[in-house]
């Protein structure tokens, strides 16, 4: 399967751990992206990477949140203390690293099947 | 900022009906791209159709077509023949086309739910 993986796919973590989740981008994608999905609600975007470098951070991502791609391809996300409005499920993508286009849809965000956490 | 509003919580559908789900949008953004997912019950986000801002036809995807009406700042998704397999949160989303832009802005969502 060459999609975008997560792992764990399920995390139960009590309040105050810390939690660590991994994103693997389809091979040829140089961007990445973290996205948080509240029960009910669409996808809010957290931080994006193109290659190695972190180029943009929602203000959602507070000081307890760091993300890593240190070699431009796999991607992590740690939460430090956890809180319990950190249930959520956290969602990977991928993409292109080219200008917007239809016809190569180099646009196109592959998502992962994302991580739930649930804090207790 | 941008912003994307879908109106319908829940929609629900005769088998091989057409649906039509709603979708409008709020940018200062010149150049701009609007896209719709489907999120089935496993979580996964699903790439369905893209229509760009300066595109002037419609975009179609299979049984997937994208009634763009760029005055009204609307994008609504229009699925033909619905099939039981439809059934599933869909979302709209937008994302500026300006250098270092990159971030997806998405809708509520849309409950579509398919009867036999």
């Amino acid at each position: 399967d060459t999609g975008v993986s997560q792992d764990p796919r399920h995390k139960i973590t009590k309040r105050g751990q810390n939690v660590t989740f991994r994103c693997d981008p389809i091979s040829e994608h140089n961007r990445l992206y973290w996205y948080r999905q509240t029960l009910g609600q669409g996808p809010e975007f957290l931080t994006y990477f193109q290659n190695e470098a972190q180029l943009e951070k929602s203000r959602l991502l507070s000081d307890r949140f760091s993300a890593e791609r240190p070699k431009g391809s796999f991607s992590t996300l740690e939460i430090q203390r956890t809180e319990q409005g950190d249930s959520a499920m956290y969602l990977c993508a991928s993409s292109l690293g080219l200008r917007a286009s239809k016809h190569n849809r180099a646009y196109e965000q592959y998502f992962g099947p994302g991580t739930r956490l649930t804090v207790t | 900022a941008q912003k994307i509003t879908q109106t319908q919580p829940g929609m629900f559908v005769q088998e091989k009906e057409a649906v039509t789900l709603d979708c409008t949008y709020d940018t200062s953004d010149p150049s701009y791209g609007l896209f719709w997912y489907k999120q089935p019950s496993s979580g996964e986000m699903i790439f369905l159709i893209y229509q760009g801002s300066y595109d002037q036809q419609n975009a179609t995807e299979g049984r997937y077509s994208l009634n763009f009406q760029k005055a009204r700042k609307s994008a609504n998704l229009v699925i033909s023949a619905s099939q039981l397999g439809d059934s599933a949160m869909y979302f709209c989303a937008m994302r500026s086309i300006i250098q270092g832009a990159q971030k997806l802005v998405f809708g509520q969502g849309t409950r579509l739910t398919i009867n036999p």
